[in-house]
């Protein structure tokens, strides 16, 4: 069965420093997205990128977050220079064709800002 | 602003004991109420859609419903293995069709 998968599952960086998350959508989604949960709390929604753009951001998505898709299969998450508060678990999550169908997750990385 | 709000918090069950969550959604324009599982440490895992009032879905133990405001989703004969946190979201209309999801309902069965 197709799923998303997500790298590395654990990141432990210090404060200040840039890091990189990586997401493999499954194949023939077309939206793509991200999302955190700092614990104990809701999943909360980051941003969505369709058709090479981001259609949508949170106002957690600020300066210091950007997205890619840098091929046809990986869409990353990049936090420029990390602050203790960014310490979240962080979903990636991909769609089909159609606007209102279910979205699919992937598990996560838990990222730990020391 | 698009809400969903879940209760109980928290629910704890014996082995067997059938119950209900609720889901209750405020959107400007339903285009979908999604439930999904979510163990400790772990991504959502869907479950259910449910696109207009009246429809129910079935899965196993677990079957969901939807009314013009409300959602439920009925644990029959619960087992230990239910256990995990059941959440429900909306889909925003706008351009992105970001998930928008309730706090959750965190489910104990006991043996």
């Amino acid at each position: 069965e197709p799923e998303v998968t997500q790298t590395p599952s654990h990141q432990v960086t210090q404060m200040g420093q840039e890091v990189i998350l990586r997401c493999v959508p499954i194949s023939n989604h077309l939206y793509f997205y991200w999302y955190r949960q700092i614990l104990g709390q809701k999943v909360e929604f980051l941003v969505s990128f369709y058709n090479n753009e981001i259609s949508e951001k949170s106002e957690i998505f600020d300066d210091q977050f950007s997205v890619e898709r840098p091929d046809g299969s990986n869409f990353t998450l990049k936090i420029r220079s990390t602050k203790l508060e960014d310490s979240a678990m962080y979903f990636c999550a991909s769609r089909g064709v159609r606007g209102n169908t279910e979205a699919f997750f992937g598990q996560g990385t838990r990222l730990t800002v020391v | 602003e698009d809400q969903v709000t879940q209760s109980p918090e928290a629910l704890r069950l014996q082995e067997g004991e059938s119950s209900s969550l609720n889901c209750s959604y405020t959107v400007s324009g339903l285009r979908g109420l999604f439930w999904y599982r979510q163990d400790p440490g772990k991504g959502p895992e869907f479950l259910f859609t449910l696109y207009s009032a009246g429809e129910e879905k079935e899965k196993e133990r677990l079957k969901a419903t939807l009314t013009k405001k409300e959602s439920f989703l009925h644990i029959t004969a619960p087992k230990p293995e239910d256990s995990a946190t059941y959440l429900c979201a909306v889909h925003s209309p706008t351009g992105g069709f970001k998930t928008i999801f309730g706090a959750g309902t965190r489910l104990f069965v006991k043996a």
